[in-house]
């Protein structure tokens, strides 16, 4: 079992729908999770950056952490066509610099036009 | 902010040559870059945690003496991949996290390897 379990999807949806992503985890001294978005072709770029648990609004996205389910979300409102790509989940136990994360696999997504 | 580049984005090389790829932080300093490689549709695997001033320390089935690494400044990493065969082709992306920051990574926008 991976210690980061993330639905490879695709998950299509039509353009002003609302995104809803999720990844689960085994280790429980993760405290530190991120999400990155992905395009094809292109290197990861940082959305979302969370301690513990509770949620986190930037925008459009919203990042939530249930630490006791071991449970991750990241909801994207009001959806665009240029919303399509991967995303990834990652956690670390650790908070400072230089520390390995772990990643999920990455849920791909299609926004519909 | 955190914005770093590598170069080359794509490299075509024949079997047996050797091609290096680098990766600078441009906008801040740090002492750890790592380097992944991704194939078609797959997450991202870590080769490697390159540490400035430091050997770097390498993933249990990545060979060190084909993936070379060298973190020679704080800005500046770079991969090697030495006698290049077609089954190394694929795409390496580095990532660089922040001196005295947090764990985050940011990472560069990847470079494409094809060996024929």
């Amino acid at each position: 079992q991976k210690e980061v379990e993330q639905d490879p999807g695709p998950l299509s949806v039509p353009e002003g729908a609302i995104v809803s992503l999720n990844c689960t985890y085994s280790n429980s001294a993760f405290q530190y999770f991120m999400w990155y978005r992905q395009y094809s072709r292109k290197g990861p770029e940082l959305l979302m950056y969370t301690y513990s648990s509770g949620n986190k609004e930037d925008g459009r996205f919203t990042a939530q952490v249930d630490k006791s389910s071991k449970y991750i979300s990241l909801f994207i409102r009001d959806s665009q066509p240029s919303d399509s790509a991967t995303y990834l989940c990652a956690m670390s136990a650790i908070k400072a610099a230089g520390n390995k994360l772990t990643f999920g696999g990455g849920t791909r997504v299609l926004v519909k036009p | 902010g955190a914005v770093v580049s590598q170069h080359p984005s794509w490299v075509i090389c024949k079997s047996g040559t050797s091609v290096k790829i680098e990766c600078r932080s441009l906008d801040f300093q740090a002492t750890t870059m790592f380097w992944y490689r991704q194939f078609p549709k797959q997450s991202l695997m870590l080769m490697a945690t390159s540490n400035e001033g430091s050997k770097a320390t390498y993933e249990q089935g990545v060979e060190k003496d084909k993936f070379l690494i060298n973190h020679a400044s704080l800005t500046l990493s770079t991969l090697t991949v030495t006698s290049a065969h077609p089954e190394d082709s694929s795409f390496y992306i580095c990532s660089a996290s922040p001196t005295g920051g947090y764990n985050e990574q940011f990472f560069g926008p990847g470079t494409r390897l094809t060996v024929l």
